[in-house]
């Protein structure tokens, strides 16, 4: 099956840095979305983005799906952006069942 | 809109107890899933509906996990009996339709399992 790895597994940042999370698959996908998880444990999607550039306030989003990866920025970080960011894809039975990595903890300090 | 409901929020139980978990998605969707989250790792598919009809559990012990969605609205997912490593996170998430994977999946707040 497909396999997706994200690095890298944990980031400690200081509140404002910027900082890149990468989610590399092993093969090609019709849908990757990135997920952040508070520490409440809440999954909110972040972008559905199999390919392209897409932005959202701070945050924005690039896929390579021909070089099979996709960057997660973060610009500026707030404490509020802690907890653990997924990178999910569907897998090639095109059922929607979503892969997920192992995630980046994320943790800004103040 | 309402967003995907789900409960209870936290259950404790000793091995060999059965435990149920139910899940609303959002209004209108027609896809529902249950996932499995182990601390440290991410979400796991359990089973996918669309609709009242099962999509796909492949990975659900279906030794010990049922799941069922009658009406084509909320679900239920049963474990019985449980095992310790069976302690969890239960996510159910929906989406509007199954159309290829193309629909963005909403998730619900999860229900916490210990098993003692």
């Amino acid at each position: 099956g497909i396999q997706v790895e994200q690095s890298p597994p944990d980031l400690i940042l200081q509140e404002g840095a910027n900082s890149t999370l990468r989610c590399n698959f092993s093969d090609s996908v019709n849908n990757l979305q990135w997920f952040h998880q508070n520490p409440w444990g809440q999954l909110i999607n972040l972008f559905y983005i199999p390919s392209g550039t897409k932005q959202n306030g701070r945050l924005s989003a690039t896929t390579v799906a021909t070089e099979r990866y996709s960057l997660l920025y973060i610009s500026s970080s707030q404490t509020t952006d802690s907890g653990v960011y997924f990178c999910a894809v569907e897998d090639s039975g095109n059922t929607g069942k979503l892969i997920f990595g192992q995630g980046t903890t994320l943790q800004v300090k103040p | 809109e309402a967003g995907v409901a789900q409960s209870p929020r936290y259950k404790i139980i000793e091995k060999r107890q059965s435990v149920a978990f139910w899940c609303n998605p959002i209004s209108g969707h027609a896809t529902l899933y249950w996932y499995q989250q182990i601390l440290g790792q991410g979400p796991k598919l359990l089973i996918q509906f669309q609709n009242n009809g099962v999509v796909d559990d492949s990975q659900l012990p279906k030794d010990r996990f049922s799941a069922e969605r009658l009406k084509g609205v909320d679900s239920t997912l049963k474990i019985q009996p449980a095992k310790l490593e069976d302690s969890a996170v239960y996510l159910c998430a929906s989406s509007l339709d199954l159309a290829g994977g193309t629909d963005t999946q909403y998730f619900g707040p999860g229900t916490r399992l210990t098993v003692l």
